[in-house]
């Protein structure tokens, strides 16, 4: 299946500094990706769309400020977590959509720590 | 808007058969996936029903009804390394606003299999 890499795996910062994300497709082009945020026990949260060349689109509620999200090529979109509190600590996980079979696939994951 | 429901936690014998159910509410419903989740890892795809019926595939099988907004997932001869989290997911068609697919999930159903 296809193949989606975030880095980094884990990351821990302080308070008030900020983090970038990064998600790439490694084995095919990806118009769209997508960007979730998963608490403990909780479910994923879809936070925005990131489309290649334009702006993304972001679910209500989540600031765009705050979450900054960029999708320079066809295989990388990144999430920057700015001016980051604790209540951002979580696990963010991003998924890029495959034409055709239309199935969102998963990148492992970046547990976020913020002290 | 969406809502998505799922039974938080269930216990099964290896070599046993589990049936997970989702039930859904949603406008504009356009299939509807399920995903396994190890903890601490992304989701990765299981099964994906668009229309009315039964999806076979191994020792995994998924079922939908569109006008009782329901479905299940089935596992049969479960092995230990099936105990995760099975999370379905409805994806949404396009709006003006939101102009591709996105994917709600449910909070997940924990699967425990002991030997």
């Amino acid at each position: 299946g296809a193949v989606v890499s975030q880095h980094p795996s884990r990351v821990i910062c302080k308070s008030g500094t900020s983090v970038k994300i990064e998600c790439r497709s490694l084995d095919f082009q990806a118009t769209t990706m997508f960007w979730y945020r998963q608490f403990p026990k909780k479910s994923l949260m879809l936070m925005a769309t990131s489309n290649e060349g334009s702006k993304a689109t972001y679910e209500q509620g989540v600031e765009k400020d705050k979450f900054l999200i960029n999708h320079a090529s066809l295989t990388l979109s990144t999430l920057t977590v700015t001016s980051a509190h604790p209540e951002d600590s979580s696990f963010y996980i991003c998924s890029a959509r495959l034409r055709g079979p239309e199935t969102q696939y998963f990148g492992p994951g970046t547990r976020l720590l913020v002290l | 808007g969406q809502n998505i429901d799922q039974p938080t936690e269930m216990t099964a014998t290896e070599g046993a058969i589990v049936q997970i159910n989702c039930t859904y509410q949603t406008s504009g419903f356009n299939g509807l996936f399920w995903y396994q989740q190890h903890a601490g890892e992304a989701p990765t795809f299981l099964s994906y029903n668009v229309l009315d019926g039964l999806e076979e595939k191994g020792r995994f099988s998924s079922f939908l009804s569109r006008s009782k907004g329901y479905s299940y997932l089935l596992l049969k001869e479960l092995q230990m390394k099936d105990s995760a989290s099975y999370l379905c997911a409805v994806r949404q068609r396009p709006t003006l606003y939101y102009g591709n697919n996105r994917l709600a999930f449910g909070k997940g159903n924990q699967v425990v299999v002991i030997p």
